[in-house]
């Protein structure tokens, strides 16, 4: 497809459980960002990627999230032992530069994710 | 630290109406500026960018933004409404410190809707 892609599109989750949320960028877009959106918020800075590396996870809110992207393309945000403060909706966007800001972000649609 | 702040939570308008939303952001550093539009039930989409230049930005549907940096605003302005402007729009800001991220901080975004 032409824009990013993310799945699911909707997590349930039980508080304690393990999730894992996949982004599929656009193709050849090198830079990779993951924001998280609570209800009624703007999006919040999680981590950002430049090819498979990792190079800004200040916005990670503990040590059980974790993001990564080994080949450069496709990236998977985990979170384990979700709590329910965890319940937000998941973005993803892409850019296509190394390091400029002159590109846009592109979004993805979100991962809902609902902890009960 | 960084912010943004958008002081309209929520606008509704009639069709026809013109529309001002104010976003103020604080950062004395070099910025780059953005509204992104969320139409119901479909991602973050671009609706126009300021990075340097001439302050006055048009964007996509008869948007346009001025930045004014004595202000530190960057406000949204249309001069007449359609109902299908009815979305939530955010606006973010990409700042630039040693060299890192180009990250986006976004405000908490308003809600608009337009009634026919």
């Amino acid at each position: 497809g032409a824009g990013v892609s993310q799945s699911p599109r909707y997590k349930v989750a039980k508080r304690g459980q393990d999730v894992a949320l996949r982004c599929d960028p656009i193709s050849g877009h090198v830079s990779l960002f993951w924001y998280q959106q609570a209800l009624g918020q703007g999006p919040e800075f999680l981590t950002y990627f430049q090819n498979e590396a990792q190079l800004d996870k200040s916005g990670l809110p503990s040590d059980r999230f974790f993001a990564e992207r080994p080949e450069g393309s496709v990236s998977t945000l985990k979170i384990q032992r979700t709590q329910q403060e965890d319940s937000a909706v998941y973005l993803c966007a892409s850019r296509r530069d190394t390091g400029s800001s002159y590109n846009e972000q592109f979004f993805g649609p979100g991962t809902r994710l609902t902890v009960l | 630290a960084q912010s943004v702040s958008q002081h309209n939570h929520h606008v509704i308008l009639s069709e026809a109406a013109s529309l001002e939303l104010g976003c103020n952001y604080s950062y004395g550093g070099t910025v780059n500026l953005f509204w992104y539009v969320q139409y119901p039930g479909q991602h973050l989409q671009l609706l126009l960018k300021y990075f340097s230049g001439d302050p006055l930005v048009k964007g996509i549907k008869g948007f346009e933004a001025e930045f004014i940096k004595s202000k530190f605003s960057f406000n949204l302005r249309k001069p007449s409404v359609q109902w299908s402007d009815t979305a939530e729009y955010f606006c973010a800001v990409n700042v630039y410190y040693g060299g890192a991220t180009n990250k986006l901080i976004f405000g908490t975004g308003t809600l608009l809707a337009v009634q026919p």
